[in-house]
């Protein structure tokens, strides 16, 4: 079946360590997107990708970095600059065919804790 | 003041009942509007896809825009346990040059429990 793996589905950050969340997809989309998601705030974009070797920040974007070196890939690291990295975070993919280049397909989410 | 804002509840309601989700925006540039289902630890998934105003239904479930009052509403008829979830609602508009990148704008979901 197609769709978007994340792994892990669990993880804990120490202090002063950068940790990556893993993303791939088999949905040949070419966009892809990873969201933040804090209870009661919806999700916010913190970098998207609309081709291979090419990504623009969100609206929160200090503190990650991403690589889109394979179609299929978008690796999310949030560096040791994030203060606040626990949050739910989510990995998306769309198709860029007009009128519609939204997000329309989520992965399961990986829940990033402090240690 | 958030662009989208969204009762976030929580809503709980008794089954077969009707259920009335809706949110409201401030960017009168928001064109496509979507609605989506999250249950507990799972990621959204896409109920309702909707472009400029009007109706859209599907089954169980009725999406309404008004764009002249900037407000939009997901409609559960003869609501189930199953539909027990947070419901977000979603926007975006074109970008600059009228090319979208696909950033959507959520609302801050409406957590709905359907008890038998």
């Amino acid at each position: 079946d197609g769709g978007i793996t994340q792994s892990p589905k669990y993880l804990f950050r120490k202090e002063g360590q950068n940790v990556t969340l893993s993303c791939e997809q088999n949905l040949n989309h070419d966009a892809m997107y990873w969201y933040r998601q804090d209870p009661g705030q919806g999700l916010r974009l913190i970098y998207y990708s609309q081709i291979v070797n090419d990504f623009q920040k969100g609206d929160i974007a200090e503190g990650y970095s991403v690589s889109r070196e394979k179609k299929e890939s978008f690796p999310l690291t949030v560096t040791s600059a994030q203060k606040n990295p626990t949050a739910f975070y989510l990995c998306a993919s769309s198709t860029p065919d007009r009128p519609s280049n939204q997000p329309q397909h989520f992965g399961d989410g990986t829940r990033l804790s402090i240690l | 003041q958030k662009e989208v804002e969204q009762d976030p509840g929580p809503l709980s309601v008794p089954e077969g009942a009707i259920v009335s989700l809706n949110c409201t925006y401030s960017n009168s540039a928001f064109q496509y509007f979507m609605w989506y289902r999250q249950y507990s630890r799972k990621g959204p998934e896409l109920l309702m896809y909707t472009y400029s105003s009007g109706n859209k239904e599907d089954g169980r479930f009725t999406a309404q825009v008004d764009k002249s009052s900037k407000y939009i509403s997901l409609f559960i008829r003869d609501s189930q346990p199953s539909d027990s979830a947070t419901y977000l609602c979603a926007m975006s508009a074109f970008g600059a040059g009228g090319t979208s990148y696909g950033k959507l704008t959520f609302g801050q979901g409406t957590i709905l429990t359907v008890h038998p």
